[in-house]
């Protein structure tokens, strides 16, 4: 079982949707969540972060985290042509300061 | 501007070469990070250093080496010994006393053996 789980999509949605992209960890331990954009040829840009149970909102994006289901996703709402890209997930573990990576969700908006 | 730099942007080696990808960075963080990245895959960690004058492996720190001598600097080379370089290389920091202690990363170095 791989450490930090994605679909790798792609996931397709219409221009003005809600996209939901999910990711699963196996870690009990895990502490912090994080979300990253990253376009093609193009270096991984943070978007959020959560590390307490509940949701996170920081404008038209939304991450939530259930560690009893070790479950974290990111809902991006009004979905706009210029999210579609390479969405990862990364957890970093109870201890240290590394970050463990999902292989990624290609999201593409249709517009 | 604060930031992380990588050079060169593009890399050709030839087989049987070691190269040296640079990475500085000058917003005071205390743990930097090497990744690679392949086509369809997540990144993987190769080397991470803490602290200045100390480094630890990642998961495929195989064929790779470091030093960090300075804060602001942590460089990699691709030695010889490794197989299969061609790849995307990431390099990130982070501070290190923060409860979060999220990466950032650099523009990267797209690297490919002739």
């Amino acid at each position: 079982q791989k450490e930090v789980e994605q679909n790798s999509g792609p996931l397709s949605v219409p221009e003005g949707a809600i996209a939901s992209l999910n990711c699963t960890y196996s870690d009990r331990g895990s502490q912090s969540f994080f979300w990253y954009r990253q376009y093609s040829g193009k270096s991984p840009e943070l978007i959020m972060f959560i590390y307490s149970n509940g949701d996170k909102e920081d404008g038209r994006f939304t991450a939530q985290l259930n560690k009893a289901s070790q479950y974290v996703s990111l809902l991006i709402r009004d979905s706009q042509p210029s999210d579609s890209a390479t969405y990862l997930c990364a957890v970093r573990a109870q201890y240290g300061n590394k970050l463990v990576f999902g292989a990624g969700t290609i999201l593409r908006v249709k517009s | 501007d604060g930031g992380i730099t990588q050079s060169p942007k593009y890399l050709f080696r030839k087989e049987g070469q070691n190269v040296t990808l640079s990475c500085e960075q000058n917003l005071n963080h205390d743990a930097m990070y090497w990744y690679r990245q392949d086509p369809g895959q997540g990144l993987r960690l190769i080397y991470y250093s803490q602290i200045v004058n100390d480094f630890q492996k990642g998961d495929i720190a195989e064929g790779y080496s470091v030093s960090r001598e300075k804060k602001e600097s942590f460089p990699l080379t691709v030695t010889s010994a490794q197989k299969n370089p061609t790849a995307f290389y990431l390099c990130a920091s982070s501070i290190g006393t923060s409860t979060v202690r999220q990466q950032f990363f650099g523009p990267g170095t797209r690297l490919t053996v002739l």
